[in-house]
């Protein structure tokens, strides 16, 4: 059974910066992009960005844009997202999942880590 | 970017009671919509692909359907443990895009 498993939240003032981990044990498979989804506090899912597996193509929700960086250590199964310029509206809990390209879902998730943007 | 709007942000059932969610998209996805089963504390589950392919594992009262921009979640007899807030995604084009969620409360 695939588990994934998220670190490196943590409490940063606004304009700092983050790095967010994502572990991959039980099984890898080059088939499978990742994902990054967040939930801020009371708010809904908010997907993040994308990496194909071999990191050729990425893509990233508007607002993160130019600050967030998704990056892959296939070697490793490992999963990250650099995060800079952190606002206040970036806290929120970070889910890593897979993405599969046949049917545009996201499975299986981690439990995520919060990340706390405030001064 | 694609809107997903889902209704009712809540609903209050019983055990035992059917209950349906509705989510539409602001443009035709033909059938690239997959729902998501999130409780609190934990991992959000894949239940539902392609509209109405039913993930392994996930038990048969659970039903998708829909294509084009209506899309339904339906939970044909509520169970304890499907008191959850559930998600409709589009997976027809980055940026991927989620619904506000519905809560499914006890009644």
């Amino acid at each position: 059974e695939v588990q994934l498993v998220e670190s490196g939240g943590g409490l940063v003032q606004p304009g700092g910066s983050l790095r967010l981990s994502c572990g991959a044990s039980g099984f890898t498979s080059s088939r499978y992009w990742m994902t990054w989804v967040r939930q801020a506090p009371g708010k809904g899912l908010e997907w993040v960005a994308n990496i194909k597996q071999d990191g050729s193509e990425k893509y990233y929700v508007d607002s993160v844009k130019g600050r967030f960086t998704i990056s892959s250590d296939n070697a490793r199964s490992s999963l990250y997202l650099q995060m800079n310029s952190l606002r206040v509206e970036d806290a929120a809990v970070y889910y890593c999942a897979w993405y599969s390209s046949s049917c545009g879902c996201l499975d299986p998730w981690g439990q995520g880590t919060l990340v706390t943007v405030s001064s | 970017d694609i809107q997903m709007t889902q209704s009712p942000s809540s609903v209050s059932a019983s055990v035992g009671d059917r209950v349906t969610i509705t989510c539409r998209a602001s443009q035709g996805i033909s059938s690239s919509l997959t729902w998501y089963q999130h409780k609190p504390g934990k991992a959000p589950k894949l239940l539902i692909y392609a509209a109405s392919s039913l993930q392994s594992g996930v038990p048969s009262r659970f039903s998708g359907s829909g294509s084009g921009t209506d899309f339904t979640l339906t939970i044909s007899s509520l169970q304890p443990e499907d008191f959850a807030t559930y998600y409709c995604q589009q997976a027809n084009s980055f940026p991927l895009t989620f619904g506000g969620g519905t809560k499914v409360e006890i009644k």
